[in-house]
Formats: C-alpha cells, sequence, structure tokens
C-alpha cells in the first residue's frame, strides 16, 4: 500500500514562529498536495506540485509556501504562523495516471 | 466560490437503514467524481468513484448516483453500520487543467446503534 507520512500529528507553535510542516510519501509518486481542513469549509488546497522542485499555487496559497527537492518530499512552510492558519493540515500524493489521493493522517497545528 | 457542495452538514441514521449523502456540484467541466471517507485524527480514505459516462457505480454496500444534468451526484449506504459513522467528503475532478480534486465541505455521518 501507498504510504504518505506527516512527520507530526499535533503542534503547538508561537504567533510569528516560521514553521515547517513535513510530508514524505514512499510510492514514486509525481503529484503531491497540501490541503487544510476547517469546519464547514472542507478541504482546501493550499499548494500542489507536479514534479521534483515544481510547485503551482491552490486556493488559498496566502502565507504559505512550498518547497519540493525531491519527489517523496513535500514541505508545507508557514513563513510567519498566525492563529487562523491553526486548523488540519493534509497532506496527498497521486501518480500521474491515478484519479484518486493517497492522504496522509494529517497534523493538528494550533497557533497560539 | 465553492464548485462542489455538500448542503446537509450532518446526518443520523439507524443502523440497518439506508445512508443518503447528497453533493451537488456547479462546473460541467468535471468529469470524475470521488467519495472520501474521514474519521477523526485520520485522513480521508477513498472509498469509491464514478466517472461522468455512467451513472451509477456499486461496490458492495455502497453505490454512488450521478445525475448530470442536475450535476448532482449521491452515495448509498445500505444497510448503514455503527462503523460508517465519519465524515464524507465529495470531491471532483476537472477534464483538462490542473489535476487537482475539489472537495465540499463534508457530511458527518451518525449511525446510530
Amino acid at each position: 500500500d501507498v504510504k504518505v507520512t506527516q512527520s507530526s500529528r499535533y503542534l503547538v507553535k508561537r504567533t510569528g514562529e516560521k514553521v515547517f510542516l513535513e510530508c514524505v510519501q514512499d510510492m514514486d509518486h509525481e503529484n503531491m498536495f497540501w490541503y487544510r481542513q476547517d469546519p464547514g469549509l472542507g478541504l482546501r488546497l493550499i499548494y500542489f506540485s507536479y514534479d521534483v522542485k515544481m510547485k503551482e499555487k491552490g486556493d488559498i496559497p496566502e502565507g504559505y509556501s512550498v518547497s519540493r527537492e525531491k519527489k517523496e518530499r513535500f514541505s508545507l512552510i508557514l513563513e510567519s504562523a498566525s492563529t487562523n492558519q491553526t486548523s488540519m493540515y493534509l497532506c496527498a500524493s497521486r501518480t500521474g495516471g491515478d484519479y484518486g489521493y493517497t492522504f496522509g493522517s494529517g497534523t493538528r497545528l494550533t497557533v497560539v | 466560490d465553492q464548485q462542489v457542495k455538500q448542503n446537509s452538514p450532518s446526518l443520523s441514521v439507524q443502523e440497518g437503514r439506508i445512508s443518503i449523502l447528497n453533493c451537488d456540484y456547479t462546473n460541467s467541466m468535471f468529469d470524475y467524481f470521488l467519495w472520501y471517507k474521514k474519521y477523526p485524527a485520520e485522513g480521508p480514505t477513498f472509498l469509491i468513484s464514478i466517472s461522468s459516462i455512467k451513472d451509477k457505480n456499486e461496490d458492495g454496500r455502497f453505490t454512488v448516483f450521478l445525475n448530470k444534468s442536475a450535476k448532482h451526484l449521491s452515495l448509498h449506504i445500505v444497510p448503514s453500520q455503527p462503523g460508517d459513522s465519519a465524515v464524507y467528503f465529495c470531491a471532483a475532478r476537472r477534464i483538462s487543467g490542473a489535476n487537482n480534486l475539489f472537495f465540499g465541505t463534508g457530511t458527518r455521518l451518525t449511525v446510530i446503534p
């Protein structure tokens, strides 16, 4: 089975801190995605990547950046964490020919 | 602008009965639809999908129906079981352009024993 691993299940950070959320997949998938899930808003796409060093903005990229230096790893960076970035963050990956995603278990980030 | 909508945030159903979860979409360029199930503190897992060239797809207790003219799809779970209690997300993919999925806001299903 494809495995998508997010490095932290729970994180608590202070306002203004730089935060790194890491995601690793083990099946050589080309496409990787970062979503955030908030009650009443569903899953919203922050950034995605088709390949190494490639990135595309999703629907809500403000306040975030990403890095994909290796195919298996896709990092989400909160440049200066704010309380409105408190959320569940979900990473997903997918092969080019497959419609479905495989999600990680999520990182629940709280910014205080 | 929410292109995939799930207008019922929650649904409660008795064990053994049918659960019907609904999803509407606005973009006629969507060609593939998926349902995901999410338990608390876990990532969503793929449940069932349907191509726009079909109107029904069945997998065990789960059936998805697609009405393209109404831009509506539904997920039927028969019979419902307590382990089905979760949040269900509808998702859609566009024919062209970026390959990302568009997700609905989710419906929390509670199956009462």
